[in-house]
């Protein structure tokens, strides 16, 4: 079957301007993780979803950063204001439930603010 | 929160070669997972293990859960190994899946 997918695969952004991405989920995975990660280093985690709500979303390093899943399938991220510092690989994965399944990695989106 | 550390930073073989990557973690898990990203950026799953022993063709992978450590072994490596290893783990209390600092494996021809 196929796994989880990501769009778009890069994003080039000037600084101020509005992002989204976008996650679609392994068929019947009920969870949903969002992390970022940095080059050099490894991922973070950002929010978790369990359904359509936001079960852990302490990672958002700000309120520029929201996430949803109105649905309980696909995600999306959204990033107001870019920043520079923004610029990073974010990663989506899902599990077929909560914290304690096994997590699948998506490709990822690769996010460059100039 | 729960910490996770990583040895060895770096690694470099010659293929044919064996190793032992291992991760330390501070508190007890739910959930241990090693990770292959390659030099595209893919996490692959290596194994999903909180406790026990595992083995998948050349990799194999222990975690004493008790003594809060996991070992990912690798044996007759070749070229393709080459790329980052992660360890992540959940803690007990519902704590979020933090990822290692990796190690980044060379395997030279």
């Amino acid at each position: 079957g196929a796994g989880v997918s990501q769009t778009p695969s890069n994003k080039v952004t000037e600084k101020g301007k509005y992002v989204e991405l976008r996650c679609d989920p392994i068929s019947g995975h009920t969870a949903l993780y969002w992390y970022r990660q940095s080059l050099g280093q490894g991922p973070e985690f950002l929010i978790y979803f369990q359904g359509t709500g936001a079960a852990d979303d302490s990672g958002l390093p700000n309120d520029r950063f929201f996430a949803v899943r109105p649905e309980g399938s696909v995600s999306t991220l959204k990033i107001q204001r870019t920043e520079r510092g923004d610029s990073a690989v974010y990663l989506c994965a899902s599990s077929l439930d909560n914290l304690s399944y096994e997590q699948y990695f998506g490709p990822g989106t690769r996010l460059t603010v100039t | 929160g729960i910490q996770v550390e990583q040895s060895p930073p770096d690694l470099i073989l010659q293929e044919g070669a064996n190793s032992t990557l291992r991760c330390n973690f501070s508190d007890s898990v739910n959930n241990l997972q090693w990770f292959h990203q390659n030099p595209w950026g893919q996490l692959i799953n290596l194994f999903y293990i909180p406790s026990g022993t595992k083995q998948n063709g050349r990799l194999s992978a222990t975690t004493v859960a008790t003594e809060r450590y996991s070992l990912l072994y690798i044996s007759s490596s070749q070229t393709t190994d080459s790329g980052v290893y992660f360890c992540a783990v959940e803690g007990d209390y519902g704590q979020n899946f933090v990822f290692g600092p990796g190690t980044r494996l060379s395997v030279l021809p």
